[in-house]
């Protein structure tokens, strides 16, 4: 079956570090890509998505290609922040599966001043 | 525009009871897909309603029911609670055309005693 696998947590970076975050998945057809973000206390948010391969999704400095060949989708940022601290979840959806994603497992991100 | 509204927040109950967790979605929101979070499995897929129809479930016992109503508001039942039911269940809402992109409400906290 499809399913997504992250690297583990927790990834502890100091401000202005350039973040990778890796991403991997085995899906049948074409998935959609998706990194959502989950701060402290609060639900999922979507951080950017990437719907075919060689796409580049990317949102408040962070980016990620849809790698087919290497069914990958790393999270990449040049220059974290503190307000950066977060949970990430790569995440998945099969082409006409609606609200069905599968998730990672997440990754918690602490930036340090 | 109103998000994603999860109602109790949080609650505490005891083995053997049952639980009733509501969301409401983005308006025009016809989509409604659940989603439980525990530090152990992750976030797992339970089920998507659509115009009241059930269109995707995930692998859970039947003790985890839904339905949506007319409105698009979504209710989910846990039926015999279970120590291991202890979680954050989300809810989230989308259109229903699937590209996956889902909103996500800040989630209902239960523990089970």
């Amino acid at each position: 079956g499809n399913s997504v696998t992250q690297m583990e947590g927790p990834v502890t970076l100091s401000e202005e570090a350039f973040l990778t975050i890796n991403c991997t998945y085995t899906a049948t057809g074409y998935p959609s890509l998706f990194w959502y973000v989950q701060y402290p206390g609060e639900g999922l948010q979507l951080l950017l998505k990437a719907t075919k391969a060689d796409d580049k999704g990317s949102n408040k400095g962070f980016e990620a290609t849809y790698r087919k060949e290497t069914t990958s989708f790393h999270l990449e940022k040049g220059s974290v922040q503190v307000s950066d601290s977060a949970v990430y979840f790569c995440a998945l959806s099969d082409y006409n599966q609606g609200g069905k994603l599968i998730f990672g497992q997440g990754t918690e991100l602490s930036v340090k001043p | 525009k109103a998000g994603v509204t999860q109602t109790p927040r949080y609650l505490i109950k005891t083995r053997g009871q049952q639980v009733t967790l509501s969301c409401s979605p983005i308006s025009g929101h016809r989509s409604v897909s659940w989603y439980q979070q525990t530090p152990g499995q992750g976030l797992q897929f339970l089920f998507e309603y659509f115009s009241e129809t059930q269109r995707n479930k995930g692998n859970f016992p039947g003790r985890f029911s839904g339905r949506q109503f007319s409105n698009s508001r979504s209710e989910m039942n846990v039926s015999t609670l279970e120590l291991g039911d202890s979680a954050l269940y989300l809810c989230a809402s989308s259109t229903g055309q699937g590209t996956g992109e889902l909103f996500f409400g800040e989630g209902s906290r239960l523990t089970v005693l």
